[in-house]
């Protein structure tokens, strides 16, 4: 079965604070997809970034930045001098890379950014 | 990137009539579409996947007959919520895969239905 857990609910920090939002997946395929969506109040989702399961070099863009670890199954998401534009829900998602190509979204981390 | 178009994005009706939303890949074809339906605060629930010129996969616990997508294109796939109750209240939102390699889902704007 795949699984795809984000532990925190809601997340509170002031702007200009580190953050960073857990992800842990669970899969039985060897070979598999993960992503992060950022889902500001307007509703509509935005990709942030997609990772192959043997790509394990972790990501910087800008202040965002991924760590992703095979052995813990984790795929950790931090923003770097967090501002109030990043208040969203933010959802990590797991893929296999063949069959039906499901996503399965974790339950999103709400992320308040207070000025 | 990839753009899909989702239509309307918020509609109101009454409890019984049914409610079609669109759901358009604007520059790319889209052989597979999937539709989600979100709870306020809570996550994607999968409710089908839609495939160009067959039958719709649905996921367990969703009633076919209730929700009827058509993917009549390789750019437009419609859900339409038949005979509506205000339990069917929802957000709504389409996605669609643009390619097979890279894989990743790019969504519609969303669509949120009030029945009232």
């Amino acid at each position: 079965a795949q699984k795809v857990t984000q532990a925190q609910t809601e997340i509170s920090v002031v702007e200009k604070e580190d953050v960073t939002l857990d992800c842990v997946y669970e899969t039985r395929d060897t070979t598999y997809y993960l992503f992060w969506y950022k889902q500001p109040p307007s509703g509509e989702l935005v990709f942030l970034i997609r990772r192959n399961s043997f790509d394990e070099q972790n990501e910087i863009s800008g202040r965002y930045s991924w760590n992703f670890q095979k052995s813990t199954s984790s795929f950790n998401f931090t923003i770097t001098a967090s501002q109030v534009v990043d208040s969203a829900v933010y959802f990590c998602a797991l893929r296999a890379t063949s069959g039906t190509y499901k996503y399965i979204f974790g339950t999103g981390t709400r992320l308040k950014v207070l000025a | 990137g990839a753009v899909v178009s989702q239509h309307p994005s918020w509609v109101i009706c009454k409890s019984g009539t049914s409610v079609k939303i669109e759901c358009r890949s604007l520059d790319f074809q889209a052989t597979t579409m999937f539709w989600y339906r979100q709870f306020p605060k809570q996550s994607l629930m999968l409710m089908a996947t839609s495939n160009e010129g067959s039958k719709a996969t649905y996921e367990q616990g969703v009633e076919k007959d209730k929700f009827l997508i058509n993917h009549a294109s390789l750019t437009l796939s419609t859900l339409t919520v038949t005979s509506a109750h205000p339990e069917d209240s929802s957000f709504y939102i389409c996605s669609a895969r643009s390619g097979a390699i890279t894989g990743e889902l790019f969504f519609g704007e969303g669509s949120r239905l009030t029945v009232l």
